[in-house]
């Protein structure tokens, strides 16, 4: 099992729709947990963080944790084709950063 | 604040070749660390620095080694490079390296070994 998973997509909304992404972490202990936006050919850019249960909201962004579940999750609302890119979840393991290989994101108009 | 910078933006070497690629934090953050990305193993964690020193390291052979200077700027080096060392090579920096610290992504690196 990857230490964290993600499905690859391609995960196709239309603009305006609730673009929904996920991951799933093996390691109980983690504590933080991050989602990074990489544009095709270049660095990946944070887009939030969050180490309790439960909502963060960030304007169209909302990260959702559930450390029971290990489980985290990413809504980006009214979907934009700029929004269109692989998202990449990361989690914080004893010593370093582990990231999932990404979901591309597709947004069309 | 700059950004985090990383020169060369792109290389290409042949096989059995060395590279040094570099690798300037955000002022102030001491922490650098470097990842290989490929499109099949997604983001890797290579190592981290901290003040000089190599604090953490990834599941990499010895071919892949780094240091870091007294002004937080770090180098990476693969010696005798193979064809599968092609690859997006990313350095990250954060201000002390605390496990709850954000990363900041540098431009990265892209090497091709023919």
């Amino acid at each position: 099992q990857k230490e964290v998973e993600q499905n690859s997509g391609p995960l196709s909304v239309p603009e305006g729709a609730i673009a929904s992404l996920n991951c799933t972490y093996s390691d109980r202990g983690s504590q933080s947990f991050f989602w990074y936006r990489q544009y095709s050919g270049k660095s990946p850019e944070l887009i939030m963080f969050i180490y309790s249960n439960g909502d963060k909201e960030d304007g169209r962004f909302t990260a959702q944790l559930n450390k029971a579940s290990q489980y985290v999750s990413l809504l980006i609302r009214d979907s934009q084709p700029s929004d269109s890119a692989t998202y990449l979840c990361a989690v914080q393991g004893t010593d370093k950063l582990i990231f999932g290989t990404g979901t591309r994101l597709q947004v069309f108009p | 604040k700059a950004g985090v910078t990383q020169t060369p933006r792109y290389l290409i070497k042949t096989r059995g070749q060395q590279v040094t690629l570099s690798c300037s934090p955000i002022s102030g953050h001491r922490s650098v660390s470097w990842y290989q990305q490929t499109p099949g193993q997604g983001l890797q964690f290579l190592f981290e620095y901290f003040s000089e020193t190599q604090r953490n390291k990834g599941n990499f052979p010895g071919r892949f080694s780094g240091r870091q200077f007294s002004n937080s700027r770090s180098e990476m080096n693969v010696s005798t490079l193979e064809l599968g060392d092609s690859a997006l090579y990313l350095c990250a920096s954060s201000s002390s390296g605390e496990i709850q610290e954000t990363q900041y992504f540098g431009p990265g690196t892209r090497l091709l070994v023919l």
